[in-house]
């Protein structure tokens, strides 16, 4: 069945810029009706959604991070990929990506990858 | 931006009924489908119920979601120890060209 894999460095520098790659095997990224997400969750804290894209390239993101977020989309590789910058420690948390069924009234995101824990620290 | 408020804890004894409730708003809950996510301790968040109270094949029949205006509730019936996780809800909201949002997240225990 379909499967998600993050990828990344788990430990990014405040004020630079971190950089995560899920890989989607099992599954092609360019199927319709589906966007492609990345979620995630502070310790011992709640989860949030970061933003998700359409393999088209369309792009929805958190109001709260879309000035530092870019989400991009490599369909020759399966890929998606989350960018986010000027980081402080305050985005510390377990990254997640999934897939995200996307339709008017009617999203949720399955199934998920694992998780991978990014601390932010110098 | 919105918020969807559950209480952060709920318990019961095995083969008890327990529900979570769920509370949002017109631009969320009142105009979109509701999910629940399970998340046991040290895993990643799989899907429980999606489209207010359909289950995903594999998830047993003991868990079922409702929805009501702008409210939503996730019930467990004949409560098992090993539903002792993380509960949240989540849905869509329609302001600000559109986002995602997660409920706080209830504990539950099986006492």
């Amino acid at each position: 069945q379909l499967q998600l894999q993050e990828s990344g460095p788990g430990l990014v520098k405040p004020s630079e810029t971190l950089s995560l790659t899920c890989t989607v095997s099992a599954g092609s990224i360019s199927s319709s009706s589906y966007y492609w997400g990345w979620i995630r969750q502070p310790p011992g804290k709640g989860l949030e959604w970061i933003g998700s894209i359409y393999y088209s390239g369309r792009t929805y993101y958190n109001p709260p991070l879309k000035s530092r977020v870019t989400v991009s989309v490599n369909t020759s590789k399966n890929q998606f990929s989350l960018k986010l910058s000027s980081v402080t420690a305050a985005d510390t948390a377990v990254y997640y990506c999934a897939r995200h069924r996307y339709s008017s009234g009617n999203n949720w995101f399955d199934p998920w990858g694992q998780g991978t824990l990014v601390t932010v620290s110098s | 931006q919105s918020v969807l408020t559950q209480p952060p804890s709920a318990s019961g004894t095995p083969g008890q009924r327990v529900s979570v409730s769920c509370s949002g708003s017109s631009s969320n809950i009142g105009s979109n489908t509701v999910n629940w996510y399970q998340q046991l301790p040290g895993t990643a968040p799989k899907l429980l119920i999606y489209s207010n109270n359909q289950r995903p094949s594999g998830v047993p029949d003991r868990f079922s979601g409702s929805k009501s205006g702008t409210s939503a509730s996730l019930a467990i019936s004949g409560l098992q120890s090993e539903d002792e996780a993380d509960y949240y809800c989540a849905a869509w909201d329609d302001s600000l060209n559109g986002y995602y949002v997660f409920g706080t997240g209830t504990k539950v225990t099986v006492l």
